[in-house]
């Protein structure tokens, strides 16, 4: 059973185009991330929801929106594509409270050319 | 910005050597977490420590958390062509977001 999910995998595209990249999570959890892996594979987060409600919010270009239909499910549309938004995407979700664990998904490799 | 610095950067070994990795920050965290990224894959979470000097075992892996709770270390003993992989601290600040600050990496290959 995959406990977190992604689509696509892959994603090659053109400069300027706009993608959706999707996340599901069956594990019952109530809070949801996207993560950037840049080329030298530092982790840093994007967004955060919690039941449906955008709780952290980074410094992020608005050609980035995120949108969560249900607890259970994260996309992360992306405008106006760049070559600088090369990069893993990595969704991840937890039980919201501080110590618990984060359950991260295989990663969506995002290729702008 | 809260760094969390690693070191050594890459690390190559051969099977059977022992090895420690250093996470590094000025910021206190109220958690720390260590965990191992493999090709192609998500992270995946090793060990939580909360607790200022806590150390953890986990067969080979040992985990310890600075006494001041800014920094923490890994050792591994023995060290397996399975245990080759991307190894990432990660702080947490607690409270209701969770909001995880991961370390800059530590890329680990172990040669049989």
């Amino acid at each position: 059973d995959t406990a977190v999910s992604q689509t696509p995998k892959y994603l090659v595209t053109q400069m300027g185009n706009d993608k959706s990249i999707k996340c599901e999570q069956n594990l019952g959890h109530d809070t949801m991330y996207w993560y950037k892996q840049d080329s030298k594979k530092f982790l840093k987060i994007m967004f955060s929801y919690n039941n449906k409600e955008l709780i952290i919010n980074e410094t992020v270009p608005n050609r980035f929106s995120p949108k969560s239909p249900d607890k259970a499910h994260l996309n992360l549309h992306i405008n106006s594509l760049e070559l600088g938004d090369s990069a893993v995407y990595f969704c991840a979700s937890d039980l919201a409270g501080g110590r618990e664990t984060q359950y991260f998904g295989p990663g969506t490799r995002l290729l702008v050319l | 910005t809260q760094l969390l610095e690693q070191s050594p950067q890459f690390l190559s070994i051969q099977e059977g050597e022992n090895l420690t990795v250093y996470c590094n920050s000025s910021s206190v965290f109220s958690s720390l977490q260590w965990y191992r990224q493999e090709p192609g894959e998500g992270p995946v979470l090793l060990v939580t420590v909360v607790t200022g000097g806590e150390v953890k075992k986990l067969k080979r892996l040992t985990f310890q958390f600075g006494d001041a709770r800014k920094d923490s270390s890994l050792h591994i003993t023995a060290a397996q062509p399975g245990d080759t992989g991307l190894y990432l601290c990660a702080g947490a600040r607690g409270g209701a977001t969770n909001k995880l600050i991961f370390g800059t990496g530590t890329l680990l290959a172990v040669q049989p």
